[in-house]
């Protein structure tokens, strides 16, 4: 079985400041790990994908995330906020059949 | 590359009604995912179809919901008697096959008055 806890519910900070927002998985077999955004009444839109082919994954808006293995863990990260950023995350893991389990999301609040 | 459609965007119906929903994927994907999302959570996976088969149920489907891709292009899914519970949001996704990532719709609300 597999599944994701999303440290924290709510993360607050400052236009400009380092984005950290936290995952981690358990899964039996070789994961594929996803982060994606939603906005109000919409719904989620990829950021970004792991799929074994390099640890360090780059996705859209300046968003990146790190796979370590040996802490079963993909936190998402953007080296500086910006107001449009406000939203909420959820990273997901997904099995061989496509097949995916969402963590309960992250809100993240940008202040001016 | 027109997205995933989703209709109707918002449902407002009695208890124990039926509702419907309709889901449009992209044009050449293959599979096909229904999930649900409560204020607060993530999406739960309610099932999916590789075309026109449905591979897998989630244990949240109860017999009152029912799923059909036929044809393999669009797809429905139907609640009967509805129940309170049943308010949510049910998102559908859709991805070229098993590997790749899913592109989701912008849901039906569903609320249960």
């Amino acid at each position: 079985a597999q599944s994701v806890t999303q440290l924290g519910s709510h993360v607050s900070v400052s236009e400009g400041a380092l984005v950290l927002l936290r995952c981690n998985y358990s899964s039996s077999v070789p994961p594929y790990l996803f982060w994606y955004v939603q906005y109000p009444n919409q719904g989620l839109q990829l950021l970004l994908k792991y799929t074994s082919a390099a640890t360090l994954v780059k996705g859209i808006n300046g968003f990146e995330a790190e796979f370590k293995k040996s802490e079963t863990s993909f936190h998402l990260t953007k080296p500086s906020a910006h107001m449009s950023d406000a939203a909420e995350y959820f990273c997901a893991v997904s099995d061989q059949g496509g097949k995916s389990t969402f963590g309960d999301g992250t809100t993240l609040t940008v202040k001016p | 590359d027109t997205g995933v459609s989703q209709n109707p965007r918002h449902k407002i119906t009695k208890r124990g009604q039926n509702v419907t929903f309709r889901c449009d994927p992209i044009s050449e994907h293959n599979r096909l995912y229904w999930y649900r999302q409560t204020l607060g959570q993530g999406p739960e996976f309610l099932t999916y179809f590789q075309n026109e088969a449905q591979l897998e149920k989630s244990r949240l489907l109860s017999d009152r919901f029912s799923a059909e891709r036929p044809k393999g292009s669009f797809s429905t899914l139907e609640i009967q008697r509805t129940e309170q519970g049943d308010s949510a949001m049910y998102l559908c996704a859709s991805s070229v096959d098993s590997y790749q990532p899913q592109h989701f719709g912008d849901g039906t609300r569903l609320s249960i008055l």
